[in-house]
């Protein structure tokens, strides 16, 4: 039962254009969000996150938008830039999985040039 | 800036052989984990520590065990290694639970044959 669906394997996207990536969740009790990038032979690193008490936040080409009533979360990148290829993941938190995270599968993005 | 240092890299083990994951951190941070990662699947925990000398279970402990005798380290072993347990594995620490931002360790493969 995954509680926290990224359903495209990969995303492929033209320099310089807009990237999305999309995450589901089933848990309504999950309060907290984020999104996390991996390079190949590296660990992931923290993108950016956004609490359930809001529906948007910036930081830079980084925008995360979340939907509660469709259980759904997003993430813009803009512009894409060829170092922004990498996997994508989406992860969540909240008090009844011990705000332990609760991660996606990961999206593979390609920024073509 | 070494951050989160795991050791080995890189380990083959034949099933019921016996190997000790290292993971060391140099950001006195309270929380460690370890997570696996297999392939189409997000990050799975294996076990955590909320400070030196605790230890918890994660989503999926069985066949792990851990030890957390300092604060800067957090050790996962495997007693009688079988295939299943083929998986990068991937340390974490994080200076408290409340934003689930992580700092990753680069990585360990395990094959075990």
């Amino acid at each position: 039962d995954q509680q926290v669906k990224q359903n495209s394997p990969s995303l492929s996207v033209q320099e310089g254009r807009i990237s999305i990536l999309n995450c589901d969740y089933t848990n309504s009790m999950f309060d907290y969000f984020l999104w996390y990038k991996k390079y190949p032979a590296e660990g992931p690193t923290f993108l950016i996150s956004i609490s359930s008490i809001k529906d948007k936040n910036e930081d830079g080409r980084f925008t995360v938008f979340l939907n509660k009533s469709a259980k759904h979360l997003s993430l813009h990148i803009v512009p894409s830039q060829p170092g922004d290829s990498a996997v994508y993941f989406c992860a969540a938190s909240g008090w009844d999985s011990n705000y332990q995270l609760i991660w996606g599968a990961g999206t593979k993005l390609i920024i073509k040039p | 800036n070494a951050g989160v240092t795991q050791t080995p890299k890189f380990r083959v083990l034949k099933t019921g052989q016996s190997m000790t994951l290292l993971c060391a951190q140099d950001m006195n941070h309270e929380y460690m984990y370890w997570y696996r990662q297999d392939p189409g699947m997000g990050l799975r925990l294996i076990h955590y520590s909320v400070g030196e000398g605790t230890t918890a279970k994660g989503e999926v402990p069985d066949g792990y065990n851990v030890s957390r005798l300092k604060k800067q380290n957090f050790l996962l072993g495997l007693e009688s290694a079988a295939p299943s347990q083929t998986s990068v594995y991937f340390c974490a620490s994080s200076p408290d639970r409340s934003t689930g931002e992580l700092f990753f360790g680069e990585g360990s493969r395990l094959t075990v044959l």
